[in-house]
């Protein structure tokens, strides 16, 4: 069973610095296009960012550009994201997902999710 | 970015009953609509891609129909797991889009 098992996750003030990653299981980790999607607590979701199978793209939502960047170690089957210059509205669980590709892509499977908290 | 928004935001149904959720693109989007369920304090679940296709291991009681702007998620005979909310989600066009969601309640 495809397993996503997020960790990272922190109280930091703002303008600090996290990083999140995202154990994967049992999938051909390399082969597939890998996600991080938000959601404030009680609100709506959010996609933050995506790379492809082969690490050579990645893609980022306007809000986060320039702050958050998406990686992978396929080595170690992970997925990472570094959020820097952290802001009160970047609050929110962060999930890790799955693409069915890395174009026109849904999300087929998800992890549990991260909390990140943005707090003076 | 295109634009989703469900109707209604929120939803009161009894066990057994048949409810429908719509969901509208701000443009077309041809068949590239993802329905997801989410319970309190769990991740999303996908049910449904490309508009009608159900996901693996996911109940026939839950269809998707639509195309271009307009697309509707049924469920039929209600369960009370079925008491979750519902997402929407494009992926015609980067980046993907979700609707609001679409919260449905026991009545």
């Amino acid at each position: 069973e495809v397993q996503l098992l997020e960790s990272g996750g922190d109280l930091v003030l703002p303008g600090g610095s996290l990083r999140l990653s995202c154990a994967a299981s049992a999938f051909t980790f390399r082969t597939y296009a890998m996600a991080w999607v938000r959601q404030v607590p009680g609100k709506g979701l959010e996609w933050v960012s995506s790379i492809s199978g082969d690490g050579a793209n990645t893609w980022y939502a306007d809000s986060v550009k320039g702050r958050f960047s998406i990686s992978r170690d396929d080595s170690k089957n992970t997925l990472y994201l570094q959020i820097d210059i952290l802001r009160i509205e970047d609050t929110a669980l962060y999930y890790c997902a799955k693409q069915n590709s890395s174009s026109m892509y849904y999300f087929d499977y998800w992890g549990r999710g991260t909390l990140v908290t943005v707090s003076s | 970015d295109i634009q989703m928004t469900q109707s209604p935001s929120a939803l009161s149904a009894s066990v057994g009953d048949r409810v429908t959720i719509t969901c509208r693109a701000s443009q077309s989007i041809s068949s590239w609509l993802a329905w997801y369920q989410q319970k309190p304090g769990k991740a999303p679940n996908l049910l449904i891609y490309k508009a009608s296709s159900l996901q693996n291991g996911v109940s026939l009681r839950f269809s998707g129909s639509g195309s271009g702007t307009e697309f509707t998620l049924t469920i039929i005979s209600l369960h009370p797991d079925d008491f979750a909310t519902y997402y929407c989600q494009q992926y015609s066009t980067h980046p993907a889009t979700f609707g609001q969601g679409t919260k449905l309640e026991i009545k």
